[in-house]
C-alpha cells in the first residue's frame, strides 16, 4: 500500500520568506514522489518529480524538493516566497507497478505581503 | 501545455436530473482518470481507463459511470444527481508507460446539486 502525509493544511510566510511544505509517505517499494500545485479555479500542474535519479529536485518557479529515503519524506523548498506562489500544494506518490497516483490532502500556501 | 478539457465549468442542477461531464485530451494519452476533489481532502479517484473500452472502478465508490469509446474522451454520467454529488470533478490523462506517473489535469467541473 502506498500513502501519503501532509503535515499542515495551512501554511502562511511573509513575501520574501523561505516556504517549507512537509510531506510524508509510506511505500513499501522505492517510490516515485510529485507535488503538484493548483491554483484558484483551475487544475493541478505538475511542480517536480523525484524518480530514483537525483534525490534533490528542482521544479518550475524555483521550487525544489529533497527525497529522504532514511525520513521517507520530500519536503518542497522555496527559498523565497512570491505573492504568486499563493496556491494549494499536493504531494503525490506512485509505487510498486501500480498505475494509480495516491494524492495527500494538500496544503493552502499563504503569502503575506 | 497540457491540453485537457473539461465542460461545464460549473453546473449547478436539481435533484434527480441526469448529467454528463465531458473530459477530452488531445494529448493521445491512453491513460485517463477521473477524481474527486472536496475541500480539505485528499484527492479520490473514482474511475479510470487504460484505451478504448477499458474502464475500472477507483478507490472511491462512486454512483456515476464512465466509457471510454475514443482515446481523447472519457465523460462521466450521473444518471440522478444528488446532493452528495456536489462536488469538483477532476479529469486527469497520462502517457502509457510503468510509472509514467504524470498526470495532466483539466480545470475541473464543479459540480452543485440542490
Amino acid at each position: 500500500a502506498q500513502s501519503v502525509t501532509q503535515l499542515g493544511s495551512h501554511v502562511s510566510v511573509s513575501e520574501g520568506a523561505l516556504v517549507l511544505l512537509r510531506c510524508n509517505y509510506s511505500s513499501s517499494v522505492p517510490p516515485y514522489l510529485f507535488w503538484y500545485v493548483q491554483y484558484p479555479n483551475q487544475g493541478l500542474q505538475l511542480l517536480l518529480k523525484y524518480t530514483s535519479a537525483a534525490t534533490l529536485v528542482k521544479g518550475i518557479n524555483g521550487f525544489e524538493a529533497e527525497f529522504k529515503k532514511s525520513e521517507t519524506s520530500f519536503h518542497l523548498t522555496k527559498p523565497s516566497a512570491h505573492m504568486s506562489d499563493a496556491a494549494e500544494y499536493f504531494c503525490a506518490v506512485i509505487s510498486g507497478g501500480y498505475q494509480k497516483v495516491t494524492f495527500g490532502t494538500g496544503t493552502k500556501l499563504q503569502v503575506i505581503p | 501545455e497540457a491540453d485537457i478539457y473539461q465542460t461545464p465549468r460549473y453546473l449547478v442542477i436539481g435533484t434527480g436530473k441526469k448529467i454528463t461531464l465531458e473530459c477530452s485530451q488531445t494529448m493521445g494519452h491512453d491513460k485517463m482518470y477521473w477524481y474527486q476533489q472536496d475541500p480539505g481532502m485528499e484527492l479520490h479517484l473514482i474511475h479510470y481507463s487504460y484505451g478504448v473500452n477499458s474502464t475500472e472502478k477507483g478507490d472511491l465508490s462512486s454512483e456515476s459511470t464512465v466509457s471510454r469509446i475514443r482515446t481523447e474522451h472519457f465523460p462521466l454520467t450521473l444518471e440522478s444527481a444528488r446532493p452528495s454529488h456536489t462536488s469538483q470533478y477532476l479529469c486527469a490523462s497520462s502517457a502509457a508507460g510503468l510509472n509514467t506517473g504524470e498526470l495532466f489535469f483539466g480545470e475541473g467541473s464543479r459540480l452543485t446539486v440542490l
